[in-house]
């Protein structure tokens, strides 16, 4: 079957950095998503990744590894406003989403 | 502002009740979604329109149904509500379709429904 697993919650602090990975198993791979979704709001769209490494976009990267299954999303200079989940999802062999369950996210200052 | 209007934004529905939970969209985005959201579950799409007049059955499509008669309106009807569609539902739109290659999708604010 096709699965995605992530942590179900993380806690770090204001100012430091945070790394949430994403682990998946689908049949075929077109690539991978991260969204956030502040707490009763909308998913919003953070990074796309198809191949491998790390692409970098502003305090947030995110990382591919196909061989692995895995990808991890890495926030830096955590500020308050990054509270939220965050949603992994993965693209099989028809283009169907695949959606992990999501990370909590709580900063502490 | 451009995006995805959905009403209500919150409901309290008495099983065996009829509910239309409706999605505008001003994008002109080709392809909607409906996918409901349950607490320790990841999304889960419901049906989907790749193009005004078509429509296709997702992942968890038993007891819901949709119409596309225009680009930008995508209504879900609950037929017979169960407890068990109690749930926070978004709407959500691509330009590309669903099968069509990688696609962002833009979420609706969502609406929260419970059967009781």
């Amino acid at each position: 079957g096709q699965n995605i697993d992530q942590p179900t919650e993380m806690t770090a602090t204001e100012g430091a950095i945070v790394q949430i990975n994403c682990t998946y198993q689908t049949s075929g791979f077109n690539g991978l998503f991260w969204y956030q979704q502040h707490a009763g709001e909308a998913p919003t769209f953070l990074s796309y990744n198809v191949l491998d490494g790390l692409e970098e976009k502003g305090r947030f990267s995110s990382f591919l590894s196909r061989s692995k299954g895995y990808s991890y999303l890495l926030l830096k200079e955590l500020q308050m406003k990054d509270s939220a989940s965050y949603l992994c999802a993965c693209m099989d062999s028809n283009y169907q989403l695949i959606w992990g369950a999501g990370t909590k996210l709580i900063i502490k200052p | 502002i451009a995006g995805i209007t959905q009403a209500p934004t919150s409901q309290i529905l008495a099983a065996g009740r009829r509910m239309t939970l409706r999605c505008t969209q001003d994008m002109r985005h080709n392809a909607m979604y409906w996918y409901r959201q349950d607490l320790g579950l990841g999304l889960r799409l419901i049906h989907y329109s790749n193009t005004a007049g078509t429509t296709g059955k997702g992942e968890v499509p038993d007891g819901y149904s949709v119409s596309r008669a225009n680009t930008d309106d995508f209504p879900l009807t609950l037929a017979s509500a169960v407890p068990s569609q109690t749930s926070v539902y978004f709407c959500a739109s691509s330009d590309r379709g669903q099968g069509d290659g990688a696609n962002v999708l833009t979420f609706g604010a969502g609406s929260r429904l419970t059967v009781l």
